[in-house]
């Protein structure tokens, strides 16, 4: 099935750094999400976004929707232990109708030394 | 609000048993999904329902069947578990007409 192109697909950064990751697609969406997975639990929902340029922050994080529709990034700012997990992008595509199937990144992995 | 709540956390089976696995939300949200987690592989859509009553495909259906109770309750059914199907299983539900997507917890199913 198709699935977004998301990367880095690891990171290993130092406590206090930036981060900085991104999904793309071949095809314009309608929405991105990004959703947070900490071990052992289910993924959990950081931003969502609506709008093509739109800029979101919730706390450290910040997300844009790309003014193409066909990508998307978010950032963690001086990043903590806490941020430590799998971060997944997700998207709905445009013209998707009353088909609510999300399009999944494979998700980045953050480990983050203390 | 318990938001999307999965039963068991974890199981055990032997190729061959069946079982269900159940999924609940007090959300009262429209759909509802299954999903499969395997490393390096993302998350994967099993089955999904857009309302109570309607249950579709999603990309990886083979060996499941589904059942959406009311509202509230989506199981999972495996009729002849395989080792393939040795997965952690998410379900998740979303408000209608919009695409957020919230998850519960997780079973981590092993099938020896």
């Amino acid at each position: 099935g198709q699935q977004l192109n998301q990367s880095p697909q690891s990171m290993f950064i130092q406590e206090g750094e930036d981060v900085s990751m991104n999904c793309t697609s071949s095809s314009i969406f309608n929405t991105w999400l990004w959703y947070k997975q900490d071990p052992g639990e289910g993924p959990v929902l950081l931003i969502a976004l609506y709008k093509a340029g739109e800029l979101t922050s919730n706390g450290r994080l910040t997300a844009q929707f790309g003014i193409t529709r066909k990508d998307s990034f978010l950032n963690i700012s001086a990043s903590i232990p806490s941020d430590v997990g799998i971060y997944f992008c997700a998207g709905q595509r445009f013209n998707a109708g009353n088909n609510r199937k999300l399009i999944w990144g494979l998700g980045t992995s953050l480990a983050v030394n203390p | 609000n318990a938001g999307v709540t999965q039963t068991p956390k974890f199981q055990v089976l032997k190729t061959g048993q069946s079982m269900t696995l159940q999924c609940a939300q007090d959300m009262n949200h429209n759909s509802m999904y299954w999903y499969r987690q395997d490393p390096g592989m993302g998350l994967r859509l099993i089955y999904y329902s857009a309302s109570e009553g309607t249950t579709d495909k999603g990309e990886v259906p083979n060996g499941y069947n589904v059942s959406r109770l009311n509202k509230r309750e989506f199981s999972l059914r495996l009729e002849s578990a395989a080792p393939s199907q040795t997965s952690v299983y998410f379900c998740a539900s979303s408000y209608p007409g919009t695409d957020t997507q919230y998850f519960g917890p997780g079973t981590r199913l092993t099938v020896l």
